[in-house]
């Protein structure tokens, strides 16, 4: 099973950078995932690490540590649009062969101008 | 290409009774996975299907089913409702499905209300 904690909140201003932090305790490991839902739809993918370091995609980046149980989301350059709720999730294996993701409570961040 | 469908979008049921939803892949996704979201719980994964079989299925009581068809086409049941089963329920697509990091899409949720 998994226990994963992320900040309930965040707020920030236009244009600056925010990092939203995800902690993680697994018994088992495959993946951790970031999705951005704004309110009333459906998540959208961000990005997936499996490996330690840093993936960027952009304006957003994404950062892993296995040993410490532990990745963070980095947004620059926000936009309004970025307002919206974080996800993180972290996948460990099943019993059929797969894997089952698990998610955290979501950060929801606000970019006020 | 076309997005995941989901069907319906809005669904009002009384306790007791049973439902059953409907999510379309995206054209060529062999796996579907269902999750449920909450304001208590958050989002919960509940199973996920991959070539008409099921090959997990999240921590959710018997009265959670599903199936999928040989044209990919999932549905899920939920038997005998509870006020608690009031949630936004999703599907997400994919390839690979939960063996792979590749992304899943998601639809946009059928949306139940027990009364």
């Amino acid at each position: 099973g998994q226990n994963i904690d992320q900040p309930t909140e965040m707020t920030a201003t236009e244009g600056a950078i925010v990092q939203i932090n995800c902690t993680y305790q697994t018994s088992g490991f495959n993946g951790l995932f970031w999705y951005q839902q704004h309110a009333g739809e459906a998540p959208t993918f961000l990005s997936y690490n499996v490996l330690d370091g840093l993936e960027e995609k952009g304006r957003f980046s994404s950062f892993l540590s296995r040993s410490k149980g532990y990745s963070y989301l980095l947004l620059k350059e926000l936009q309004m649009k970025d307002s919206a709720s974080y996800l993180c999730a972290v996948r460990d294996p099943g019993s059929g062969g797969s894997y089952i993701p698990t998610f955290g409570r979501g950060t929801s961040l606000i970019v006020h101008p | 290409k076309a997005g995941v469908t989901q069907t319906p979008r809005y669904l009002i049921k009384t306790r007791g009774q049973q439902v059953t939803l409907s999510c379309s892949p995206i054209s060529g996704h062999r796996s579907v996975s269902w999750y449920q979201q909450t304001p208590g719980q958050g989002l919960q994964f509940l199973f996920e299907y991959f070539s008409e079989t099921q090959r997990n299925k999240g921590n959710f009581p018997g009265r959670f089913s599903g199936r999928q068809f040989s044209n990919s086409r999932s549905e899920m049941n939920v038997s005998t409702l509870e006020l608690g089963d009031s949630a936004l329920y999703l599907c997400a697509s994919s390839s690979r499905g939960q063996t792979s990091g590749e992304t899943q899409y998601f639809g946009p949720g059928t949306r139940l209300l027990v009364l």
